[in-house]
């Protein structure tokens, strides 16, 4: 496709239960990025994958939280037993190939799955 | 303190108006700056990125980069009621592979 494309849209979940989240990044964009936007919060770092890398999972929040990348291309994001505190959007984006200039490496995002935890 | 600062607004600007927005850092190793405009409903884009210090104009946007005081910042001329978003900055480091993100500041401009 032609950008970032995020499902569901919108979540409703009830607490204790677990949530996948699919990321489909543009295609040959090689690093891929999940971030967790509160309301009036900024973007907070959760998870990057890069290539064949290990990724980087040092803003995951909790050991609930996991997230693969299949094939170097699709992602889900998966919380498990959910709580209300979970409740954000999620965006995941992707780049070309970090570390080639900014002109290379900007950031696409996706429109974000809101989640909320009920 | 964070890492990336940013009033968070509300700014309400009336049309026309020129708008500042800013935002200060701690990490003195960041040397890409970069603000994202973010519509409602919407995933973050790209607005404008600088290296390093100084300067760049596109259009009526205007981003400025002073390293010495850790402040950037983001003007807008003539501004228009499309303009209202939430701006966030972002910054990386020469080597980095992942961004900082400000809170964001929400702007609105009345027409």
């Amino acid at each position: 496709g032609a950008g970032v494309s995020q499902s569901p849209s919108n979540k409703v979940t009830e607490k204790g239960k677990d949530v996948e989240l699919r990321c489909d990044p543009i295609s040959g964009h090689t690093a891929l990025y999940w971030y967790r936007q509160s309301l009036g919060q900024g973007l907070e770092f959760l998870i990057y994958f890069q290539g064949n890398s290990a990724p980087d999972k040092s803003g995951l929040p909790s050991d609930r939280f996991s997230a693969e990348r299949t094939g170097g291309s699709v992602s889900t994001l998966t919380i498990q037993r959910t709580q209300q505190e979970d409740s954000a959007v999620y965006l995941c984006a992707s780049r070309f190939l970090p570390g080639a200039g900014i002109r290379d490496t900007e950031a696409f995002f996706g429109q974000g799955t809101r989640l909320t935890v009920v | 303190q964070k890492e990336v600062e940013q009033d968070p607004g509300p700014l309400s600007v009336p049309e026309g108006a020129i708008v500042s927005l800013n935002c200060t850092y701690s990490n003195s190793a960041f040397q890409y700056f970069m603000w994202y405009r973010q519509y409602s409903r919407k995933g973050p884009e790209l607005l404008m990125y600088t290296y390093s210090s100084g300067n760049k104009e596109d259009g009526r946007f205007t981003a400025q980069v002073d390293k010495s005081s850790k402040y950037i910042s983001l003007f807008i001329r003539d501004s228009q009621p499309s303009d209202s978003a939430t701006y966030l900055c972002a910054m990386m480091g020469d080597y980095g592979q992942n961004f900082v993100f400000g809170p964001g500041t929400r702007l609105s401009v009345l027409p």
